[in-house]
């Protein structure tokens, strides 16, 4: 069946830091994958997405890259601020499929 | 335009009692989602909707648990003599039609059976 591993959380990072979210799966065929972001207080929002390989998801500064080879859509964004602070959930959805399957979800907080 | 919306946003009930939690999806949305997210999980799938039938109810935990969509709009889903395992957040999704690949999230309905 279809899995996603991401890296567990919290995660806590100075304004302008570096993140880096690792998100693996196992999916059978070519499935689409996504971030969700989920701000304190409010729904799941999609933050960017990737429906094949090499594609390159981007949204609000964040980036994440379909890698076939290694299975993995990590994300990244260069220089964080405190409003990224949020939960990320990666997600994928096989090919012909409707059911997203989630990972657990990393807590990313950011101190001014 | 108006997001999915679902109410109520929070609800407290004793066990065994019944609940019912409603989500109004985008409007012209043909497909329907419903997804359980326990205290620190991602969400899971719980039932998909096309139209007003029952696509896939697979991720229903046991029968229990039941989901209507009358119209093929608005959706209940209905929780009868609730367990306190059942606490969780309810989200709904909604997508303009089974191969979108875009589902739009509802704030969610944090159930708390006490």
């Amino acid at each position: 069946g279809n899995s996603v591993t991401q890296m567990e959380g919290p995660v806590t990072l100075s304004e302008e830091a570096f993140l880096t979210i690792n998100c693996t799966y196992t999916a059978t065929g070519y499935p689409s994958l996504f971030w969700y972001v989920q701000y304190p207080g409010e729904g799941l929002q999609l933050l960017l997405k990737a429906t094949k390989a090499d594609d390159k998801g981007s949204n609000k500064g964040f980036e994440a890259t379909y890698r076939k080879e290694t299975t993995s859509f990590h994300l990244e964004k260069g220089s964080v601020q405190v409003s990224d602070s949020a939960v990320y959930f990666c997600a994928l959805l096989s090919s012909n499929d409707y059911k997203l399957s989630f990972g657990a979800g990393t807590t990313v907080t950011v101190r001014a | 335009g108006a997001g999915v919306s679902q109410t109520p946003s929070n609800k407290v009930t004793e066990k065994g009692k019944y609940v019912e939690l409603r989500c109004d999806p985008i409007s012209g949305h043909t497909a329907l989602y419903w997804y359980r997210q326990s205290l620190g999980q991602g969400p899971e799938f719980l039932i998909y909707f096309q139209g007003t039938g029952a696509a896939d109810d697979s991720g229903l935990p046991n029968d229990r648990f039941f989901a209507v969509r009358p119209e093929g709009s608005v959706s209940t889903l209905k929780i009868q003599r609730t367990e306190r395992g059942d606490s969780a957040v309810y989200l709904c999704a909604s997508s303009p039609d089974r191969i979108s690949y875009e589902q739009y999230f509802g704030p969610g309905t944090r159930l708390t059976v006490t």
